[in-house]
C-alpha cells in the first residue's frame, strides 16, 4: 500500500524568499515520486519526478526535491519565490513495478506569495 | 501537439440526473486514468484504461459510475443518477505506452471537470 501525506495545506511565503513544501510518503514497494503543480483554470503539471538515480532531482521553473529514503520524504524546493509560483501544488507516488502506474496523491498544498 | 482535454470544464445537475464526462487523450497514448477530487480531499485515482481495456477498475466508487474508451480513443464517465457526493473534479491523465522504460511514462493531466450536484 501506499499514502503521501504533505504537511500544511497552506504555505504563504514573501517574493524572493525561501519555498519549502514538506512531503512524506509510504510506500511498501520501491516508489516513483512526483510534485505537480496546478496553476488556476489549468490542469495539473509535472514539475519534476524522481524514479531511479540521483537523489536530488531538478525541475521546471526553478523547483527541486530530493528523495530522501531514510527519511520517507521527498520535499519540494525553490530558493527564491516569484509571483507567478502561487498554485496548488501535489505530491505523488506511484509504485515502481507494475500496479498500472496509477498515482497516489496527497492533500495538497496551496502556495501564497506576497509581495 | 494537443494535450488532455476534457468536456465539459463544469456541469450543474440535480441529485438523480445523469451526467456523462469526456475526456480526449493526448494522440498515441494507450494509458487513460481517471481521478477525482472532492473538495477539500486529496486527488483520488479511479479507473485505468489501456487501449480499450479496463486495466484496474480499483478505485471507482460504486456501479453508478460507467466509464468506457470505445476503439481506445476518447473515454466517458457516465454517473448515473448522480448524487450529492459526486460533486468535485473529475481529471483525466493519459500516458504512452508502458512497455519499456517505465521512468518514461508521465501522465499529462487534463484541466478536469467541475461536477457540481445540487
Amino acid at each position: 500500500a501506499q499514502s503521501v501525506t504533505q504537511l500544511g495545506s497552506h504555505v504563504s511565503v514573501s517574493e524572493g524568499a525561501l519555498v519549502l513544501l514538506r512531503c512524506n510518503y509510504s510506500s511498501s514497494v520501491p516508489p516513483y515520486l512526483f510534485w505537480y503543480v496546478q496553476y488556476p483554470n489549468q490542469g495539473l503539471q509535472l514539475l519534476l519526478k524522481y524514479t531511479t538515480g540521483a537523489t536530488l532531482v531538478k525541475g521546471i521553473n526553478g523547483f527541486e526535491a530530493e528523495f530522501k529514503k531514510s527519511e520517507t520524504s521527498f520535499h519540494l524546493t525553490k530558493p527564491s519565490a516569484h509571483m507567478s509560483d502561487a498554485a496548488e501544488y501535489f505530491c505523488a507516488v506511484s509504485a515502481k513495478y507494475n500496479q498500472g502506474g496509477k498515482l497516489i496523491f496527497g492533500q495538497g498544498t496551496e502556495l501564497s506569495v506576497k509581495p | 501537439e494537443a494535450g488532455v482535454t476534457q468536456f465539459p470544464s463544469h456541469s450543474v445537475i440535480e441529485k438523480g440526473q445523469t451526467v456523462t464526462l469526456r475526456c480526449d487523450p493526448i494522440s498515441g497514448h494507450d494509458n487513460l486514468y481517471w481521478y477525482r477530487r472532492v473538495m477539500g480531499k486529496e486527488i483520488k485515482f479511479l479507473l485505468h484504461f489501456v487501449k480499450e481495456s479496463k486495466q484496474d477498475e480499483s478505485g471507482m466508487p460504486n456501479n453508478r459510475f460507467l466509464a468506457e474508451r470505445t476503439g481506445g480513443t476518447y473515454s466517458t464517465l457516465k454517473v448515473q443518477p448522480a448524487e450529492l457526493e459526486d460533486s468535485g473534479v473529475y481529471f483525466c491523465a493519459s500516458s504512452q505506452d508502458r512497455r519499456g522504460d517505465l521512468a518514461k511514462n508521465i501522465q499529462y493531466f487534463g484541466a478536469g471537470t467541475r461536477l457540481s450536484v445540487l
